[in-house]
C-alpha cells in the first residue's frame, strides 16, 4: 500500500473555528491532492499541488487554503468552518498530472 | 453538471447476476481510470485504459473504452457479495483538461 496517512482521522469542530488537515506521504511522489466526497457528488478536487510551495485551485476551493512546505506535507486549512463543509476529506498522491492516485484513508469532519 | 456522468447512482441485485455500469461524457479524454471505494476507505484503482476501443479485463469485471474516447463501462459478471462497494470513473487529458476528473459513482451492493 501507497503509504499516506491522513490526520485527524474523525473530528467535530463548531462554525466559525479554524481546522488544519495533514496529509503526509512517504513516496515522494511529485503531486497531492485534497478532495472533499460528499453523497451524490463523488469526488470533488479542493486544491492540488505540484511541488513544494506550488499548489492550485481545483472545482470547490472557496473556503479552503492550502500549504506544502515539505514534499511530504500538504496541509488543507479550514480558515473559518462553515457547516457546508461538513464532508468526508481525502488526500491523494500521483507521480504525474494523468497518472494512477493513491487515496489516503480519509478525515470524517463535522462542522455544527 | 458534472463532466462525467456514471449511471446508475445505485444498484443492488442478487449474487451471481450479471450488471453494467456507465460512465459518460462530451469531452474527449486521453485515459479513463475505474476506482473502487469500500466503506471508510479511499478508492483504489482496478483499471486504466488509454486506447480508443479497448477492452481489459480483470477476473469477472470487463472494462471498455468507447471508440470516440468519450465514455467507458464495467461489466462485471456473476456478482458476488464482495464486489459491494462504490464504483467511480475518472478522466482526464484532451479538451476535459489537465486533471483527473471523477464521476459522481455507481453504489453497488451485492447481496447474497
Amino acid at each position: 500500500d501507497a503509504g499516506i496517512t491522513q490526520s485527524p482521522r474523525h473530528k467535530v469542530t463548531e462554525t466559525g473555528t479554524p481546522v488544519t488537515l495533514r496529509c503526509h506521504q512517504t513516496e515522494n511522489h511529485r503531486y497531492m491532492y485534497w478532495y472533499r466526497q460528499d453523497p451524490g457528488h463523488g469526488l470533488r478536487l479542493i486544491h492540488y499541488s505540484y511541488g513544494v510551495k506550488d499548489t492550485d485551485k481545483g472545482e470547490v476551493s472557496d473556503g479552503y487554503s492550502v500549504s506544502r512546505s515539505k514534499t511530504e506535507d500538504f496541509l488543507l486549512t479550514l480558515e473559518s468552518a462553515t457547516s457546508s463543509q461538513t464532508s468526508v476529506y481525502f488526500c491523494a498522491i500521483s507521480e504525474g498530472q494523468l497518472d494512477e492516485q493513491y487515496f489516503g484513508p480519509g478525515t470524517r469532519l463535522t462542522v455544527t | 453538471t458534472q463532466l462525467l456522468e456514471q449511471s446508475p447512482q445505485f444498484l443492488s441485485i442478487q449474487e451471481g447476476e450479471n450488471l453494467t455500469v456507465y460512465c459518460n461524457s462530451s469531452s474527449v479524454f486521453s485515459s479513463l481510470q475505474w476506482y473502487r471505494q469500500e466503506p471508510g476507505e479511499g478508492p483504489v484503482l482496478l483499471v486504466t485504459v488509454v486506447t480508443g476501443g479497448e477492452v481489459k479485463k480483470l477476473k469477472r469485471l470487463t472494462f471498455q473504452f468507447g471508440d470516440a474516447r468519450k465514455d467507458s463501462s464495467l461489466h462485471i459478471t456473476a456478482a458476488q457479495p464482495g464486489d459491494t462497494g462504490l464504483y467511480l470513473c475518472a478522466g482526464g487529458g484532451y479538451n476535459a483538461g489537465n486533471m483527473l476528473t471523477f464521476g459522481g459513482g455507481t453504489r453497488l451492493m451485492v447481496k447474497p
